[in-house]
């Protein structure tokens, strides 16, 4: 089993959308998980970090499901500049594990 | 502050050629790593390291060898290029809560 799986998508939706990525983690041990945006072509720039049960900032949401071992992102009223792809990251040890990446694409 | 240098940015080679990575950070932080991005398969981990003198193998090792002689600098070098390490290379230095990336260095082995 991968150690951070995600549902690479694309999600395709209009402008004012709301959307959700679930990202699931395989070790329970876990304590920090963070959400990365990469814009084509570009580095990955950290997006939200969590905790505990969640957090949020602005139009974005995370939230933390330690029973489940899952992290999701909420988007909400999703702008044109949303459109990239989210990463998921959980480090475990000395090393950090990052997801497949979930495409988003906002239309006009 | 220039946060994370890589350098080059676009490099081709031949297969069995020889290169390094250039890696360098200036917010003296003690973690840094290196990753290959590959369509579908995400970032993987190559090495890293928690501190100068101190290395470690990652996820996909084989095929690259670093060093890490000062806090700042982290080079990663192909022996002997394949054209299955054609891909992005992402060099990445880390605080504890977050991780800075490199622009990356696309590579191509012919």
């Amino acid at each position: 089993r991968k150690e951070v799986e995600q549902d690479p998508g694309p999600f395709n939706v209009p402008e004012g959308a709301t959307v959700a990525f679930n990202c699931t983690y395989s070790n329970s041990a876990s304590q920090s998980f963070f959400w990365y945006r990469q814009d084509c072509r570009k580095e990955p720039k950290l997006l939200m970090s969590v905790y505990s049960s969640g957090n949020e900032d602005g139009r974005f949401t995370a939230q933390l499901n330690r029973a489940s071992q899952y992290i999701s992102l909420l988007i909400r009223d999703s702008k044109l500049s949303d459109s990239a792809t989210y990463l998921c990251v959980v480090p475990t040890g000395n090393q950090f594990y990052f997801g497949t990446g979930t495409s988003l694409t906002v239309i006009p | 502050n220039a946060g994370v240098t890589q350098t080059p940015k676009f490099q081709v080679l031949k297969t069995g050629q020889s290169m390094t990575l250039q890696c360098a950070q200036d917010m003296n932080h003690e973690y840094m790593s290196w990753y290959r991005q590959d369509p579908g398969m995400g970032l993987r981990l190559i090495h890293y390291s928690v501190g100068a003198g101190i290395t470690d193998q990652g996820e996909v090792p084989n095929g690259y060898n670093v060093s890490r002689s000062t806090t700042e600098d982290f080079p990663l070098r192909l022996l002997s290029a394949a054209p299955s390490q054609t891909s992005v290379y992402f060099c990445a230095s880390s605080s504890a809560d977050e991780q800075f990336f490199g622009p990356g260095t696309r590579l191509t082995v012919l």
